[in-house]
């Protein structure tokens, strides 16, 4: 069964930064796409960005284009997500998602995106 | 940019039949999967590929995708079925996970 852990949420001041990082377990990691999703409180899903299985692809939503940067280690099993220039409009739950079908990496074969295994989420706080 | 609409609320009486809609453009061209999210909790897969369940979703839970509209219907719905709801789909044109706003499904 697959297992996804979230760390290194917090509170963060205006302007500040943070690294998100997604440990997985139980599926072999270095064959999925991943996903980055936030859910502000009392709000819906958005989507943030997705990293293909070998890293080489990355899309991301457009308002975050610049500030946030997604990467993984393959090695290590672990998925990030490095946040700059953090804004009061970023504070949300960050939840890293498994895409469920292996080996994409381009536009076509992200069509069939759904996301079959989430973690928790960490709590991101930007005070301003 | 790519938009997906659902209603806000839907409420249904236990054992009815609960159907959820998601609207957008030529969406009946795309793959739609929907989500269910409880409160606290992370959303969970119970249709992907329009209409495919995942291992261990419910038989009631069903999907269907044409035009411009997709719908996830609940058979027999129960009280454990009330939840936040959640279309999603891949926009190619920008490369991105699109979703919908989610509808509140009310069990009364």
């Amino acid at each position: 069964q697959a297992q996804l852990v979230e760390s290194g949420g917090g509170v963060v001041q205006s302007g500040g930064s943070l690294r998100l990082s997604c440990a997985a377990s139980g599926f072999t990691f270095n064959s999925y796409g991943m996903h980055w999703v936030r859910q502000a409180p009392g709000k819906g899903l958005e989507w943030v960005a997705v990293i293909s299985f070998d890293g080489n692809t990355k899309y991301f939503e457009d308002s975050l284009k610049g500030r946030f940067t997604i990467s993984r280690d393959n090695s290590k099993n672990t998925l990030y997500l490095q946040m700059n220039s953090l804004r009061a409009e970023d504070t949300a739950v960050y939840h890293c998602a498994k895409g469920r079908v292996g080996y994409c990496s381009n536009v076509s074969c992200f069509a069939d995106v759904a996301l079959d295994y989430w973690g928790q989420g960490t709590l991101v706080t930007v005070s301003s | 940019s790519y938009a997906l609409t659902q209603p806000p609320s839907r409420s249904v009486s236990p054992g009815q039949t609960a159907i959820i809609t998601c609207s957008g453009d030529d969406l009946g061209d795309k793959y739609v999967c929907w989500y269910q999210q409880k409160p606290g909790r992370p959303p969970v897969l119970v249709i992907h590929q329009d209409r495919k369940r995942p291992s261990g979703i419910p038989e009631r839970f069903s999907g269907a995708n044409s035009g411009n509209t997709a719908t996830l219907t609940i058979s027999g719905t129960q009280a454990m079925d009330e939840a936040d709801y959640y279309c999603q789909a891949w926009d190619s044109n920008s490369a991105h996970v699109v979703f919908g706003g989610g509808t509140k499904l009310t069990v009364l």
